[in-house]
């Protein structure tokens, strides 16, 4: 199984509004990651667990609330989004994040904030 | 600073034509190198990748890839490519021992019948 899941698949929030996004690996990946992808530009990091620790922080502001529950799962909490926040939203596990390995990415969740 | 150049934004080719999509990196140290493919709709795929060792990787679906230190390029060539290879194309490169995937800026590949 080299499968990540992400859900939901789309989701539209208002900016008060609070959610979460939910990502799910079971290959025994040690290493999880949020990233962000604006339409027709590459995904940019976010941030990065290894071994369910936050290991990076992009700078990212903090309506955006990353949380790693176990070593397979890995949510992204909203609060207070902006509309600029649109965005389609990958998350990606790999082995090990202490040494190089190709990572496996999720189908994205399609974020709108009106 | 690291970074990742993918110098083709848009390429247009009939099938069967053969492809070379440029990639260039700048980066202080030991690297790895990967090209991605996100088909319309779907996620970000893995290609193929270069650790160590031989220069010239093959990856999925015909597609391969040359590493050239000198040059700090990683193009991906396919000889003959298919409708079906329609998509973007991803550069990435990271260093040894880091999590912090640097992605280039994409080429959107259209092959037409």
């Amino acid at each position: 199984d080299t499968e990540v899941t992400q859900t939901p698949k789309h989701l539209v929030m208002g900016m008060t509004n609070k959610k979460s996004l939910k990502c799910e690996q079971h290959m025994g990946h040690r290493a999880m990651y949020w990233y962000k992808q604006k339409a027709k530009k590459p995904p940019e990091l976010m941030f990065v667990y290894s071994y369910e620790k936050l290991s990076i922080n992009e700078s990212v502001p903090s309506r955006f609330s990353p949380e790693c529950p176990n070593s397979s799962l890995l949510n992204l909490h909203l609060h207070a989004l902006q509309p600029e926040d649109s965005a389609l939203y990958l998350c990606a596990s790999s082995l090990d994040g202490s040494h190089s390995y190709e990572q496996y990415f999720g189908p994205g969740t399609r974020l709108t904030v009106t | 600073a690291q970074s990742v150049s993918q110098h083709n934004h848009h390429v247009i080719l009939s099938e069967a034509a053969s492809l070379e999509l440029g990639c260039n990196y700048s980066y202080g140290g030991t690297v790895n190198l990967f090209w991605y493919v996100q088909y319309p709709g779907q996620h970000l795929q893995l290609l193929l990748k270069y650790f160590s060792g031989d220069p010239l990787v093959k990856g999925i679906k015909g597609f391969e890839a040359e590493f050239i230190k000198s040059k700090f390029s990683f193009n991906l060539r396919k000889p003959s490519v298919q409708w079906s290879d329609t998509a973007e194309y991803f550069c990435a490169v990271n260093g040894k021992n880091t999590d912090k995937l640097i992605f280039g800026t994409g080429t959107r590949l259209q092959v037409f019948p």
